[in-house]
């Protein structure tokens, strides 16, 4: 079955301690992004990679750092996490063919 | 900010009344896609258009492409209660970037 998992699915943590959220396809798909979804604000991207070691800024990038050493996982890394980081993230894979998203479940994380 | 703008942002209709969103996009698209949320799910793709002044359906839903390939609208007809959820536009730039709407949040009473 194809399927992006994100993990964890919920996360409450507290001020600076650093956070990895991880991200893994089974699609084969070289395009994977991740994007913050906040009331009002719809969907924004942080970062997207176009293939493995390919990364680029999305419209925010601050505070978040990814890699993509291989092709189906792409972890998102909060460093020193922050309240404002208080969110739910989405992880996406897409073909670049057509860049239809394909959307994990979702994590939701409090940063106290 | 953001350089979709989509509205309404919310919408409250009587089931079986017809609903439309829009996206307005700053800049020429190069192709536009459609998403639903439901509630405490996560965005599913629901079309993708591509030429200038395309129209698509999908059963009771009608989506639309600007001449200019700047904006589109998404239709329901006669909505049901399984037609509530988030509508979201994302339109992919020349350059690969696709930038979403913020999303019009519909509910429908029974």
């Amino acid at each position: 079955e194809a399927q992006v998992t994100q993990n964890p699915r919920y996360l409450i943590t507290v001020t600076g301690k650093k956070l990895t959220v991880t991200c893994s396809q089974n699609m084969n798909h070289e395009y994977m992004s991740w994007y913050r979804q906040d009331p009002g604000l719809g969907l924004r991207q942080i970062y997207y990679s176009m293939n493995v070691e390919v990364t680029d800024k999305g419209d925010v990038p601050e505070g978040y750092k990814v890699s993509r050493k291989e092709k189906r996982n792409f972890p998102l890394i909060l460093e020193s996490p922050s309240p404002n980081q208080t969110s739910l993230y989405f992880c996406a894979t897409a073909p670049t063919y057509t860049y239809e998203q394909y959307f994990g479940p979702g994590t939701r994380l409090t940063v106290t | 900010g953001q350089q979709v703008m989509q509205i309404p942002q919310y919408q409250h209709v009587q089931e079986g009344e017809d609903f439309t969103t829009y996206c307005n996009s700053s800049t020429t698209l190069s192709n536009i896609q459609w998403y639903k949320q439901r509630p405490g799910g996560h965005p599913v793709f629901l079309i993708q258009l591509v030429k200038s002044g395309e129209v698509k359906k999908q059963k009771r839903l009608t989506f639309q492409f600007g001449e200019a390939k700047k904006n589109s609208s998404l239709h329901i007809t006669a909505t049901q209660t399984t037609d509530v959820g988030t509508y979201f536009c994302a339109g992919l730039r020349y350059g690969n970037k696709l930038v979403f709407g913020a999303g019009t949040i519909l509910r429908v009473k029974s």
